[in-house]
């Protein structure tokens, strides 16, 4: 049984360019989040997906942004990249089903710099 | 302003010894506390967890306990094993956050053989 699946595992960006990245949820899942996490950083919450609408957002700028797809699958839109966006960016799915997220499943991560 | 603190960012332990990692936290609507293990190139993975009407939830050498007087949860691992060298995240979230965890810095625990 496949986890939770991000693409691409790396990415190098330029300063100003924009950044999609991808993420399939574990299966049985519903509901994607995403998280960022600096050098020496806790993840920190961006947003949550559930039913294609996102669900719930923290302290980050309109810059990033996502979607979800009729598969649960996910993505997330940087726009006008800085060097402080750099960072190892998570997703996370868990099932709506369940309040009490020891359901989260993460993986491994896209790690983006930009340079 | 951080609400979840883990003011040790490095552990070093011996193996067979206990390992107890820190945390505290700020909020007092957090109701549910999580604690997850990162190893290098992997997404973090669920350890485990305490509800605030709990003070204390083992599972196995892993045992949670919370102090919710003075907002302080800790994570003891007994004995500590070389495997368990990772870097530990502590997580709390309530119902009015949608129970979305916010995360700590993370302990990095080093179990030397």
């Amino acid at each position: 049984d496949a986890g939770v699946t991000q693409s691409p595992t790396h990415l190098i960006k330029t300063r100003g360019q924009q950044v999609t990245l991808r993420c399939s949820p574990k299966s049985g899942h519903d509901t994607v989040s995403w998280y960022q996490q600096a050098l020496g950083q806790g993840p920190q919450f961006i947003f949550q997906y559930y039913e294609e609408e996102e669900r719930q957002r923290g302290n980050f700028p309109d810059r990033f942004s996502g979607h979800q797809f009729p598969n649960y699958s996910s993505e997330l839109n940087v726009n006008a990249l800085l060097l402080g966006d750099s960072a190892l960016y998570l997703c996370a799915s868990s099932s709506s089903g369940r309040i009490t997220n020891y359901g989260y499943t993460f993986g491994s991560g896209t790690r983006l710099t930009v340079v | 302003d951080q609400q979840v603190k883990q003011n040790s960012p490095s552990l070093s332990v011996q193996e067979g010894r206990i390992s107890i990692l820190n945390c505290d936290y700020t909020n007092s609507m957090f109701d549910y506390f999580l604690w997850y293990k990162k190893y290098p190139a992997e997404g973090p993975t669920f350890l485990i967890s305490i509800s605030s009407i709990k003070d204390k939830n083992e599972d196995g050498r892993f045992t949670v306990f919370l102090n919710k007087s003075a907002k302080h949860l800790s994570l003891h691992i007994v004995p500590s094993q070389p495997g368990d060298s990772a870097v530990y995240f502590c997580a709390a979230s309530d119902r009015g956050g949608s129970y979305i965890p916010t995360f700590g810095r993370g302990t990095s625990l080093i179990v030397h053989p």
